[in-house]
């Protein structure tokens, strides 16, 4: 069974540019959720999708946004790219939004890179 | 809030040398606790998670968790280290099993030869 597969893995961008990185769960997985992992602040959710709709989010400005489609890939996207936005960027899969627990697969991550 | 903090930034032992990583939480809620690892370059591995029930709680590689209430630990060991055990280790909690996890800064474990 495939894993979770994060597109590109590497990406280097300049400030004020925008990108869009990809997500593709485990087959059958409807949830994803992303992270944005940082030497200074660490691992921190950014939002979750279930079923194409936005569940959870996390406590970052609006240039951070994401969506679904209907086979449950996952885009998220940041718009006028800073410095600051330099990091890793991890989604996680799992079968439902919560609830009972139920395990999130992580991938492999996009390092994206700002000068 | 949730948080959780993870006290050792680095922690250095000796190979075949028993290691303990520790972790606390705060939560007003019923939390689910988990400790993932970090490979260099990978994404993060589920080492286990307790949810409920027997307080000790046993992961792949063979590492073990206890969690403990009342001083809100949840603190990882492993009785003996190997070389490939070298990586990060994170402690996260989520609030009744929500996928929005809040992770520690993460304990770098390094084994010597």
């Amino acid at each position: 069974k495939a894993g979770v597969t994060q597109t590109p893995r590497y990406l280097i961008k300049t400030r004020g540019q925008q990108v869009t990185l990809s997500c593709s769960p485990i087959s059958g997985h409807r949830s994803v959720s992303w992270y944005q992992q940082t030497p200074g602040q660490g691992l921190q959710f950014l939002f979750e999708y279930f079923s194409e709709t936005q569940r959870n989010k996390g406590n970052f400005p609006g240039r951070f946004s994401g969506r679904q489609f209907s086979n449950s890939r996952s885009e998220m996207n940041v718009s006028t790219l800073e410095l600051g936005d330099s990091a890793l960027y991890l989604c996680a899969s799992s079968w439902t939004s919560g609830g009972s627990y139920n395990e999130q697969f992580f991938g492999p991550g996009t390092r994206l890179t700002v000068l | 809030a949730q948080s959780v903090t993870q006290l050792d930034s680095q922690v250095p032992v000796f190979e075949e040398a028993p290691v303990e990583l520790r972790c606390n939480y705060s939560s007003s809620v019923s939390v689910y606790l988990f400790w993932y690892v970090q490979y260099p370059n990978q994404g993060l591995q589920l080492l286990l998670k307790y949810l409920s029930g027997s307080t000790l709680v046993k992961g792949i590689n063979g590492f073990e968790a206890e969690f403990n209430k009342s001083q809100t630990s949840f603190h990882l060991r492993k009785p003996s280290v190997h070389i490939s055990d070298t990586a990060e280790y994170f402690c996260a909690v989520s609030d009744n099993g929500a996928n929005n996890l809040f992770f520690g800064t993460g304990t770098r474990l390094t084994v010597i030869p």
